[in-house]
């Protein structure tokens, strides 16, 4: 069971929006910066997002993030096939004092 | 190009040790906490140790403390992990990953190294 909630799997059709949900607490979300990472398949993961919305050098505005209380999400426009793939919220937690992740996405474009 | 290259997988009995290793470059290396996080085969990510850029702090998951050692030769850009009394639940693709701020913001991932553990 991990720390941070995300839906197990979202899908859409080409040229549509997805958002993924990343539901924590104030130990977590609610007071530290939340990162996004996308994993290809078979392949590693990759930043996507840091500092809850900020993009890393390379990283289209297709992709975007937000964050509100002890929640963020991920945004993504049109999307692509190469868009398939699965994503993780990953943040601090202070009680735990240890980093904690969710427990991924699949996007799968329909 | 920033590259991380992890090496010292394999397939260990229960009980056995490993020590993997992430060899870097193409960044300044002493300057960034390097993580190793692990995903065991059809699961999420999970976070396993850290260590600061000067090898002076570390910390790891409550799931490996006191059976994995995470430290650094920074004349080499390599971190190393050295895993004892491993278990079944160990076994999982290990990942190095940099942090040029915060412990828990990974900028740059290597491929990863394979460790089985079994019987």
């Amino acid at each position: 069971q991990s720390v941070l909630t995300q839906p197990p799997s979202v899908s859409a059709a080409p040229g549509q929006k997805v958002t993924i949900s990343c539901s924590g607490s104030s130990s977590n979300i609610g007071n530290n910066y939340v990162s996004w990472y996308q994993q290809l398949p078979g392949t590693a993961p990759k930043l996507l997002i840091y500092d809850n919305n900020k993009r890393p050098s390379g990283i289209p505005d297709r992709f975007s993030g937000s964050k509100s209380g002890t929640s963020a999400t991920l945004g993504i426009t049109g999307l692509q096939t190469g868009d398939e793939a699965d994503y993780y919220c990953g943040t601090w937690d202070s009680s735990l004092n240890s980093v904690v992740f969710g427990g991924g996405t699949k996007v799968t474009v329909l | 190009e920033v590259q991380m290259l992890e090496s010292g997988g394999g397939l260990v009995q229960p009980g056995g040790s490993l020590r993997l290793s992430c060899a870097a470059s193409g960044f300044t290396f002493s300057s960034y906490v390097i993580s190793w996080v692990r995903q065991a085969p059809g699961k999420g990510l999970e976070w396993v140790s850290g260590i600061s850029g000067s090898g002076g702090s570390t910390y790891y998951a409550d799931s490996v403390k006191g059976r994995f050692t995470i430290s650094r030769d920074n004349s080499k850009n390599t971190v190393y992990l050295q895993m004892n009394n491993l278990r079944g639940d160990d076994t999982a693709v290990y990942y190095c990953a940099s942090s040029r701020g915060p412990l828990y913001l990974f900028d740059y991932w290597g491929q990863g190294t394979l460790v089985t553990v079994s019987s």
